[in-house]
C-alpha cells in the first residue's frame, strides 16, 4: 500500500531562515505529487504540484519542491521564511493509476517568530 | 474559482444520532471525496466518488455511509454518531483528467463535536 512520510511534525523557525521540509513516499511506479497548505482557521489550499517535467517545481508565496525520484523524495522548501508562513504543511501523493485517491501525510505544523 | 461548500462549520450531536454532513462543488468535477483531520494523523480517506451512485471505501469507511445522488452534491452520513468520531471533516473535489487525479480542491471543514 502506498503511505506518505513527514519526517517532522513541528518545525519552529525565526523569521528569515530557510527552511526545508520533507516528504518521501513508498509506490513504485509513477506518481503524482502535492504539498498542501492550511493557514490557521482557514482551507486545505494547494502550494504545487509536479506531474511530470522538470523535477524542481515552484508554487505559491515563493515556495518551490525538488522531486528526486531515486530517493521517493518531494522535499518542499523556502530561501526566507516569514511570520505568514505559519501553517500547517500536508505532503500528498498519487499513484497515476484510474481509482486511485491521494494519500496525504500527517502534515507538519510550521512556527514562525517575528 | 472552485468553490466547495460544507453544510454547517460546527455541529454539536449526541451519541447515537444520525448525522448527515453535506458537501456541494459547483465545477462540474466528476470526483468527490470526504476526510477526516485529526492532529497528528493528518487528513484520513473516508470514502470517495468517482460518478454519480458510485462510491468507494477509502482508508477508515467503518461507522459511515455516503451518498451521491447529484453530480455537485456528496453527502457522509454517521448512522449512529459516536464520541469517537468527534473530528474536523473535510470535503473535497477534484475533476478526472485522462483517467488520473488532479489537485483535489477543499471545502472549509466540518468540525463535529459527539457529546
Amino acid at each position: 500500500a502506498q503511505s506518505v512520510s513527514q519526517h517532522n511534525h513541528h518545525v519552529i523557525l525565526s523569521e528569515a531562515a530557510s527552511l526545508e521540509l520533507g516528504c518521501n513516499y513508498s509506490y513504485g511506479g509513477t506518481v503524482n505529487l502535492f504539498w498542501y497548505v492550511q493557514y490557521p482557521g482557514q482551507h486545505l489550499q494547494l502550494l504545487l504540484k509536479y506531474f511530470s517535467g522538470d523535477p524542481l517545481v515552484k508554487g505559491i508565496k515563493g515556495f518551490e519542491a525538488e522531486f528526486i525520484k531515486s530517493k521517493f523524495s518531494f522535499n518542499l522548501r523556502k530561501p526566507s521564511v516569514q511570520w505568514s508562513d505559519t501553517a500547517e504543511y500536508f505532503c500528498a501523493v498519487n499513484a497515476r493509476q484510474a481509482g486511485t485517491a491521494l494519500i496525504f501525510g500527517k502534515g507538519t505544523t510550521l512556527s514562525v517568530s517575528s | 474559482d472552485v468553490k466547495v461548500t460544507q453544510s454547517s462549520r460546527y455541529l454539536v450531536k449526541r451519541t447515537g444520532e444520525k448525522v448527515f454532513l453535506e458537501c456541494v462543488q459547483d465545477m462540474d468535477h466528476e470526483n468527490m471525496f470526504w476526510y477526516r483531520q485529526d492532529p497528528g494523523l493528518g487528513l484520513r480517506l473516508i470514502y470517495f466518488s468517482y460518478d454519480v451512485k458510485m462510491k468507494e471505501k477509502g482508508d477508515i469507511p467503518e461507522g459511515y455511509s455516503v451518498s451521491r445522488e447529484k453530480k455537485e452534491r456528496f453527502s457522509l452520513i454517521l448512522e449512529s454518531a459516536s464520541t469517537n468520531q468527534t473530528s474536523m471533516y473535510l470535503c473535497a473535489s477534484s475533476p478526472l483528467a485522462g483517467g488520473r487525479h488532479n489537485e483535489q480542491f477543499f471545502g472549509p471543514g466540518t468540525r463535529l463535536t459527539v457529546l
